[in-house]
């Protein structure tokens, strides 16, 4: 299957400060790529859909200049948690869809990233 | 509103059984079906995509999907230990900006 890598695996920072998560797909272009949360114990709840060269498109009750996305190239998405605070604590997870697959909608995830705000 | 409904769960089976995990949607346009097992403090890992009636098989896996139904349902054959973990089942609608709708997950386990 297509891999997605994700970084950095774990953070842990102080409440204040940004953090930036990156997202790459090696071997398949994403013009597309989702970016989900989850809490412990329940299911992914999707946050904003990252396209290529445009802006990301946000789900209902996902703060836009609080999670910025840019989606600077066909393997590359980045969401920024900026002025992070514990309850922007939980598993961050990318996903990427590869273009030829745009029908289908086959999604591959990184191996998220476990954000903790002290 | 789309849903995706995993209501069973959790399931526990003895080593060797056969794990019957279920997943019914509710729109009927749904043209794409996927199940992903996640362990513990992991990401999803594809398993199994099926997009027509009938039955996909892939090793110890089958999937099987009714549209008329609309359900989908994961069998896991000869289930090891390893296989201990929550599956997700995710459905996609027609067209290329359909989103992936993810049920709630049913959490396995198997007793050695």
């Amino acid at each position: 299957g297509a891999v997605v890598s994700q970084h950095p695996s774990w953070v842990i920072c102080k409440s204040g400060t940004s953090v930036k998560i990156e997202c790459r797909s090696l071997d398949f272009q994403a013009t597309t790529m989702f970016w989900y949360r989850q809490f412990p114990k329940q299911s992914l709840m999707l946050m904003a859909t990252s396209n290529e060269g445009s802006k990301a498109t946000y789900e209902q009750g996902v703060e836009k200049d609080k999670f910025l996305i840019n989606h600077a190239s066909l393997t590359l998405s980045t969401l920024t948690v900026t002025s992070a605070h514990p309850e922007d604590s939980s598993f961050y997870i990318c996903s990427a869809r590869a273009d030829e697959n745009v029908r289908w909608g086959k999604l591959f995830f990184g191996s998220g990233t476990q954000l903790s705000v002290l | 509103q789309k849903e995706v409904e995993q209501n069973s769960g959790p399931l526990s089976v003895p080593e060797g059984a056969i794990a019957s995990l279920n997943c019914t949607y509710s729109d009927r346009v749904s043209q794409s079906f996927f199940w992903y097992r996640q362990y513990s403090g992991k990401s999803p890992e594809l398993i199994m995509s099926i997009y027509s009636n009938g039955d996909k098989e892939d090793g110890r896996f089958t999937a099987q999907l009714n549209k008329a139904s609309q359900y989908v349902s994961l069998l896991i054959r000869d289930s090891q230990p390893s296989d201990s973990a929550t599956y997700l089942c995710a459905v996609k609608g027609p067209g290329a900006n359909s989103k992936l709708t993810f049920g709630k997950g049913i959490t396995l386990s198997v007793r050695p």
